[in-house]
């Protein structure tokens, strides 16, 4: 059994640019859902994907989007982004059902984004 | 607002000893509460979940409890090694819908010394 792995695990990048994260879920699960964690926080809740569809949004604005493919992996894309962008980016996976276990999450190992 | 309080912020304790970490919510409907684990530059892990119905939970040195009535919960750690040296994150998971209303805690960050 695969956990969920996520890349890159670090990246620098410059305002105004683009970024792409991606991540694969664990195996068995098919649903996806992506984090913000600035430094000394919480995780901050960005959107869910479930059936390669946006189930859920946190509070972020549009330039933060995502994809989820058939095979249930998933892509984080931000645009134009802004230095309180800089932040460690969670992937976690979970299967879809409406039991407590179907609420734990496996995270991956993040991907830290540097934007100066 | 569903919220998620937790204290302290941060904690230093020496190797050996024993050390409780405070959760406060203010989640509505509430399904489950989950403790995470979450070394520094990693992705949290879970230590344990508990449901309205469970008080006590144990996970080795990790014992969680629960009470729903005041909705509040803890983790406490026995004999600290310092591995446990990380940030302990309390995360409320909220009843209905098929989106997963997740709120998740700013964690708690131990220091273990030796």
């Amino acid at each position: 059994e695969t956990g969920v792995t996520q890349s890159p695990t670090h990246l620098i990048k410059t305002r105004g640019q683009q970024v792409t994260l991606r991540c694969s879920s664990q195996s068995g699960h098919n649903t996806v859902s992506w984090y913000q964690q600035a430094l000394g926080q919480g995780p901050q809740f960005i959107f869910q994907y479930y059936r390669e569809e946006e189930n859920g949004r946190g509070n972020f604005p549009p330039r933060f989007s995502g994809l989820q493919f058939p095979n249930y992996s998933s892509e984080l894309n931000v645009n134009a982004l802004e230095l309180d962008d800089s932040a460690l980016y969670l992937c976690a996976s979970s299967p879809w059902g409406t039991g407590a276990g179907a609420n734990v999450l496996t995270f991956g190992a993040g991907s830290r984004l540097t934007v100066l | 607002k569903n919220q998620v309080e937790q204290s302290p912020q941060s904690l230093i304790i020496l190797e050996g000893k024993n050390c409780t970490l405070q959760c406060n919510y203010t989640v509505s409907p509430f399904s489950n509460l989950r403790w995470y684990k979450q070394d520094t530059g990693r992705g949290p892990v879970s230590l344990t979940i508990m449901t309205f119905s469970e008080n006590t939970k144990s996970n080795g040195r990790y014992t969680a409890t629960l009470d729903a009535d005041t909705k509040q919960s803890s983790l406490h750690i026995t004999a600290s090694q310092l591995s446990d040296s990380a940030s302990y994150i309390c995360v409320v998971s909220a009843r209905g819908g098929g989106r997963r209303a997740l709120t998740f805690g700013s964690g708690t960050r131990l220091q273990v010394q030796p």
